[in-house]
């Protein structure tokens, strides 16, 4: 049964530290999108992929956040150093064809 | 920028009733999807409307797409305590297959 596989499932650290977030995509899916969802919020387009190339990460803060694909079984996105307003819950997703496919979510907590 | 909207934002519902939640974006698109969300958990994918005038059904949810109007409905049949949920939509950015998710509807349904 494919699906997106994301760890951490939950990350409570302080503020300032280091945090990564791992994302497995679905195999033979070509694109990967990394999503932030808050109450405030909703759902945000943080950055994406196509073919392991970074496409749009214009709703990501540049100053702490870094998106990359390492290979085609790895997205990563980095914090650091993290802030109280960065706790939210994180959700991977790939496709293939226009629908994507959601992993269960990293839910980030910064004290 | 594409911008999409839901309404209502909460919906509270009888079980038996029908109602319609509206979907509506800012720019042309010919791909919508409508997704579920349950408390704590991940985004389900529940349809795919690829075209002006497509209509799918799936148990008591029934979806269309009008890329005339910029409008996608997802109708509730006899509702049912089991149907209570987030229902998204997102539609497609164009070229880019950035998909841009609604605020969201939260659904509940009582007895």
């Amino acid at each position: 049964d494919a699906r997106v596989t994301q760890t951490p499932r939950h990350k409570v650290t302080e503020m300032g530290q280091e945090v990564t977030m791992r994302c497995q995509p679905i195999l033979g899916h070509n694109t990967v999108f990394w999503y932030r969802q808050t109450m405030m919020q909703g759902l945000e387009l943080l950055a994406y992929f196509r073919n392991r190339a970074p496409l749009d990460d214009s709703g990501m803060p540049k100053d702490r956040f870094s998106a990359e694909m390492p290979d085609a079984t790895l997205a990563t996105l980095k914090i650091q150093p993290s802030e109280p307003r960065d706790s939210a819950v994180y959700f991977c997703a790939s496709g293939k064809t226009g629908e994507l496919f959601f992993g269960e979510g990293s839910r980030l907590t910064v004290l | 920028e594409l911008k999409v909207e839901q309404n209502p934002l909460f919906l509270s519902m009888q079980e038996g009733k029908n109602y319609t939640i509206y979907c509506n974006y800012s720019t042309t698109s010919d791909r919508l999807y409508w997704y579920r969300q349950d408390p704590g958990k991940s985004l389900e994918s529940l349809f795919v409307l690829l075209s002006n005038g497509a209509v799918k059904q799936e148990g008591r949810l029934m979806a269309s797409l009008d890329t005339k109007a910029r409008l996608s409905t997802l109708h509730i049949t006899a509702a049912v305590h089991d149907l209570s949920a987030t229902y998204f939509c997102a539609v497609d950015g164009g070229a880019t297959d950035k998909l841009i998710f609604g605020t969201g509807t939260r659904l509940q349904v009582f007895p």
